[in-house]
């Protein structure tokens, strides 16, 4: 079965960087793409971006264009997301989604809370 | 970018319930819209695609309509585990914007 298995919260101060990661399993990893999905506490889910699984070719939005890099390891069926220069507007869970068709996002992770805090 | 408004932003239901879920977009999407679930603590979970297209293993309880501009995400027959929040997306354009979310709720 298909499964995004994502890592742990995170707990980051004001100017660093944190890194994501999104294991898939139960699918062709080079044959979807992997979107990033956030959401802020009590706040609609805002759309990040995403990272085709095989030709590694990404699309960032352009609000966090220049902030946020997707990388994705093949041989081990992952995909990460680095966000830097964190500030509290950054405090959000942080979600991973499969692509099977054109931006249908299907199967999601589980989820990891970066909390950004002094 | 394309704006997404759910109404109502909340609604009280009965168990056995039939509920009607609207979402407009600020300009046409075609029929490039998504429904989610979300319940508290955990990840949205994909109800409907295209529109009107059920993901696979989600209950025929749950239907959508629409193109264009509007759209509605109807849920019969209402349980216990229903109540959640939805939302509904576009992926018709970048960026993929979300509505803010309609929170449904047992009377």
């Amino acid at each position: 079965q298909v499964q995004l298995v994502q890592s742990g919260a995170e707990v980051k101060k004001p100017g660093a960087s944190v890194m994501v990661s999104c294991k898939a399993s139960g699918y062709g990893f080079t044959s979807h793409a992997i979107h990033w999905v956030r959401q802020a506490p009590g706040q609609r889910p805002e759309w990040m971006g995403w990272i085709d699984g095989g030709k590694g070719n990404t699309l960032y939005s352009q609000k966090l264009q220049g902030r946020v890099t997707f990388v994705r390891d093949t041989s081990a069926t992952t995909a990460y997301m680095e966000l830097t220069s964190l500030t509290s507007e950054d405090t959000a869970v942080y979600y991973c989604a499969r692509d099977p068709r054109s931006g249908v996002l299907d199967y999601w992770g589980q989820g990891s809370l970066v909390t950004v805090s002094s | 970018d394309i704006q997404m408004t759910q109404s109502p932003s909340s609604l009280s239901a009965l168990v056995g319930d039939r509920v009607t879920i609207t979402c407009r977009a600020s300009q046409g999407i075609g029929n490039s819209l998504a429904w989610f679930q979300q319940k508290p603590g955990k990840a949205p979970k994909s109800l409907i695609y295209a529109a009107s297209s059920l993901q696979s293993g989600v209950p025929s309880k749950f239907s959508g309509s629409g193109s264009g501009t509007d759209f509605t995400l109807t849920i019969s027959s209402l349980q216990p585990e229903d109540f959640a929040s939805y939302y509904c997306q576009q992926y018709k354009s970048y960026p993929y914007t979300f509505g803010q979310g309609t929170k449904l709720e047992i009377k």
